[in-house]
Formats: C-alpha cells, structure tokens, sequence
C-alpha cells in the first residue's frame, strides 16, 4: 500500500544534541510538509517542500531545519534541541496544489529530549 | 485568513448515543473543509473532506458531515458511536489560493461510556 512512513517510531535525545528525524512517502507526491505537535493541540506547521521548492513558515525557530533529497525523502534535522522540543513531529504529503487538497499523514516521530 | 473553532475541547458520549462534534470556520473564499481522526501516538487519518458538490459528506468508520454556508459549520455527527471512536478529532480548513496549508482547529477530545 502507498503510504507515508516515518522512522523512528520514538526518538530520545540529549539536550543541545542534533537530532535527525526521517520521512518517507511512496504515494509520488509533490508536497512534503513537517508539523510540531505538542501534548494536547493541533498540529503545528513547521515548513514544507514543493518539490525542491523550500517554504519555512515565519515563526519556524532556525534551530529547525530541513532537507529532500529526492521525491521520495525529507529529513528534520533540529540542530540543537532544548526542552521545549520535545513533542510528536508528524510528517505529511500531498499532490501538487490545485489538484488535491487531502494531505496523508505519516504515523509520527515522538521526540523526547533528556 | 482562514480560522477554525471547534466548540468543546471534550466531548463524553455513550456507547451507542449520537456523537456531535462542531466545527465552525471563517474564511473570506470558499473554504475546503477536513475531518480528521488521530488515535493515540499515531499520525492523523482523514475521515472526510468537503471541497465542492454535495454539501453532505460520508467518510468511513460512519462519520458524516455537512457543510453550511449560511452558519460557516461543518459539524461531524455519527449516529451511534462505538467504543473504538474513542480518540482525538481535528476539523482543518484550506482555500484553493496560496499555499495548500491546512489550518487546524484545537481538537476535541471524544470519550465514548460503555
């Protein structure tokens, strides 16, 4: 089955240190999206690619960062990460706007930082 | 801009009873409406959408939801819930210009009694 897939399932990091977390989709979609989700609220997001078109959302901390390499892939790096971090960070994907709107989600990365 | 508000952060229903969970949006176009589902340390799942057409919409599990213009809703009901509906529930709204970013509401919290 196409679908989005996120590793790991549950990540454990120290404080200030970098932590990469993993994204990928078989549904050959344009759109990749990074959302912050902490205890209790909405998604958040963070940034998104349009192909390899980058768009950070303005209050997007620059201790969050984000690459793709291809299609298929898109990593959060979060250079140095602090307490207040710690949350579910859920990747999604979608088809090119203007075609679809559904966005489908992966299962999450749920990050604690120590 | 567009906003979401879902009115009641918990919602406590018997097993069996109807299920009522209210979403109401504001946007300046036509809006692209969203129900999503997210059980427990897992990513979010679509239950249904409303873009154009019927204003009515059926998604799975028996959820439906119907789009009211004059009232700027899209409240989600189920007729009889079932223990599994137990989970958190996000109403999200797009627009087709700009960016294809979903604004979520703040979820309501569904607790089904046996």
């Amino acid at each position: 089955d196409a679908m989005v897939i996120q590793n790991p399932r549950y990540q454990v990091t120290q404080f200030g240190k970098p932590v990469t977390l993993s994204c990928s989709q078989t549904l050959n979609h344009n759109v990749m999206y990074w959302y912050q989700q902490k205890s209790s609220q909405a998604p958040k997001l963070l940034f998104h690619y349009y192909d390899k078109d980058f768009n950070n959302e303005a209050d997007t901390p620059d201790n969050f960062q984000s690459r793709r390499p291809n299609t298929s892939f898109c990593f959060l790096d979060i250079r140095s990460p602090g307490l207040g971090d710690a949350a579910m960070y859920l990747c999604a994907t979608s088809r090119e706007p203007g075609n679809s709107y559904e966005q489908y989600f992966g299962p999450g990365t749920r990050l604690t930082v120590t | 801009a567009q906003s979401v508000t879902q009115l009641g952060s918990h919602v406590s229903v018997s097993e069996g009873a109807l299920v009522l969970l209210r979403c109401n949006y504001s946007s300046s176009v036509p809006p692209y409406l969203f129900w999503y589902v997210q059980y427990p340390n897992q990513g979010l799942q679509l239950l249904l959408k409303y873009t154009t057409g019927a204003t009515l919409v059926k998604g799975i599990n028996g959820f439906e939801a119907e789009f009211k213009k004059s009232e700027t809703s899209f409240h989600l009901t189920k007729p009889s819930a079932h223990m599994s509906d137990a989970a958190e529930y996000f109403c999200a709204v797009t627009t087709i210009q700009g960016a294809q970013k979903l604004v979520f509401g703040q979820g309501t919290r569904l607790t089904i009694n046996p």
